[in-house]
């Protein structure tokens, strides 16, 4: 089953605008991922965060992990009609472990 | 950078056929391949954990007689849906895991582009 919950389901934004969204998990991890997916394609890997990290950046992308709520945050600053695609984040348990993905979230950038 | 491909990218079949799918790590050895399955707006699950060599470990509720999985080389593993039904119809996506490779504290996983498909 699926480790986790992201919000929102789906987010619709103007060109330009930050985007965030959020991934909460259930049990501890060794580390949170974020991946993109266009429609109907396979996924891109974003960004690794380790579960002693709590902030990482990576170009536009910025992820932070708060693993005392279980939760963490994907922004997006400066959006372009091109990150329109789903944002999925996946956690590994331990290490070299399964990914679990959550539920993804549908990001719309209109230009 | 690491590239996993699939084969077919779609397929549609009649009710009844099995259907192979490949997936393959064109310029690293892969000792650990995933198959993950995944419905139209919805997240990809884990179906099974391919290692090379070995039987491979499904996860809970999918039917290991009815999702073959064939992992013969550290560059290729197969997808078999046997006797395809039209629940059966969906993305299908696999990922590798470079065996040389660590990214952060696990090794980096790298999907294939998927295969579609649909059961008439």
């Amino acid at each position: 089953s699926q480790q986790g919950e992201e919000d929102p389901q789906a987010l619709s934004i103007q060109e330009g605008e930050n985007a965030t969204m959020n991934c909460s998990y259930k049990t501890s991890i060794n580390n949170l991922q974020w991946y993109r997916q266009n429609s109907g394609r396979g996924l891109v890997h974003l960004i690794l965060i380790r579960s002693n990290e709590r902030e990482k950046h990576s170009g536009r992308l910025r992820v932070t992990l708060d693993t005392s709520k279980k939760s963490s945050s994907l922004l997006i600053t400066a959006s372009r009609a091109a990150d329109t695609a789903s944002y999925f984040c996946a956690t590994e348990r331990g290490y070299g472990n399964k990914l679990v993905f959550g539920a993804g979230t549908i990001l719309r950038v209109k230009s | 950078g690491a590239v996993v491909s699939q084969h077919p990218s779609r397929v549609i079949c009649k009710s009844g056929t099995s259907v192979k799918i490949e997936c393959r790590s064109l310029d690293f050895q892969a000792t650990t391949m995933f198959w993950y399955r995944q419905f139209p707006k919805q997240s990809l699950m884990l179906m099974a954990t391919s290692n090379e060599g070995s039987k491979a470990t499904y996860e809970q509720g999918v039917e290991k007689d009815k999702f073959l999985i064939n992992h013969a080389s550290l560059t290729l593993s197969t997808l078999t849906v046997t006797s395809a039904h039209p629940e059966d119809s969906s993305f299908y996506i696999c990922s590798a895991r470079d065996r040389f490779v660590r990214s952060g504290s696990g090794y980096e996983q790298f999907f294939g582009p998927g295969t579609r498909l649909t059961v008439l």
